[in-house]
């Protein structure tokens, strides 16, 4: 089986950095994704690593260790639009494994 | 391309009654899922298919079925809706060509209200 952790709520300020953390325990992992969900829409995809160290993507960076089960999308020069949830999930091996989701990490930005 | 596309948008039941939500995506994708998201509990996914004709038991399939006759649509039924059903329902594809990065795209969401 597999179990993501993540904070539940985090609180940053406009033009910062913050870290959003996700560890994870699984059998047959494969790849972890980061999807973004603003309040009342969908999540969409912001990124998947399934190679150990830091994927930079513009203003939101994501970072994988294997050996650890973890994971952390940073996200730079916050903006306000950057409230939302930020959603991680592990994907397995095989075919036909499901990917599985963390309950997310809600972000809330100060102005 | 629209994407994915899910009706209705809202709706309002009867305990016991019964209700179809629709999943439609234009991208071609093997692979189509039903998940339900509650507060505090994240994504949950109910049921899925890896292929037009196939569907395969998620999570928490208790309560739903679920029929995947076109590759296109992907049908998530109530058969006898209980206020435990009460959720915000999302349907999501993925391209499904065996390899690794199954991204998902979401549809817009089915809100449910069970009284």
């Amino acid at each position: 089986g597999q179990n993501i952790d993540q904070p539940t709520e985090m609180t940053a300020t406009e033009g910062a950095i913050v870290q959003i953390n996700c560890t994870y325990q699984t059998s047959g992992f494969n790849g972890l994704f980061w999807y973004q969900q603003h309040a009342g829409e969908a999540p969409t995809f912001l990124s998947y690593n399934v190679l150990d160290g830091l994927e930079e993507k513009g203003r939101f960076s994501s970072f994988l260790s294997r050996s650890k089960g973890y994971s952390y999308l940073l996200l730079k020069e916050l903006q306000m639009k950057d409230s939302a949830s930020y959603l991680c999930a592990t994907e397995g091996m095989n075919r036909d494994d499901k990917i599985i989701f963390g309950k997310g990490t809600r972000l809330h930005i100060l102005p | 391309n629209a994407g994915v596309t899910q009706t209705p948008k809202f709706r309002v039941l009867k305990t016991g009654q019964s209700m179809t939500l629709l999943c439609a995506q234009d991208m071609n994708h093997e692979y189509m899922y039903w998940y339900r998201q509650d507060p505090g509990m994240g994504l949950r996914l109910i049921h899925y298919s890896v292929g037009e004709g196939t569907t395969a038991k998620g999570e928490v399939p208790d309560g739903y079925n679920v029929s995947r006759l076109k590759k296109q649509n992907f049908l998530l039924g109530l058969e006898s809706a209980a206020p435990s059903q009460t959720s915000v329902y999302f349907c999501a594809s993925s391209y499904g060509g065996g390899t690794a990065q199954e991204t998902q795209y979401f549809g817009p969401g089915t809100r449910l209200l069970v009284l």
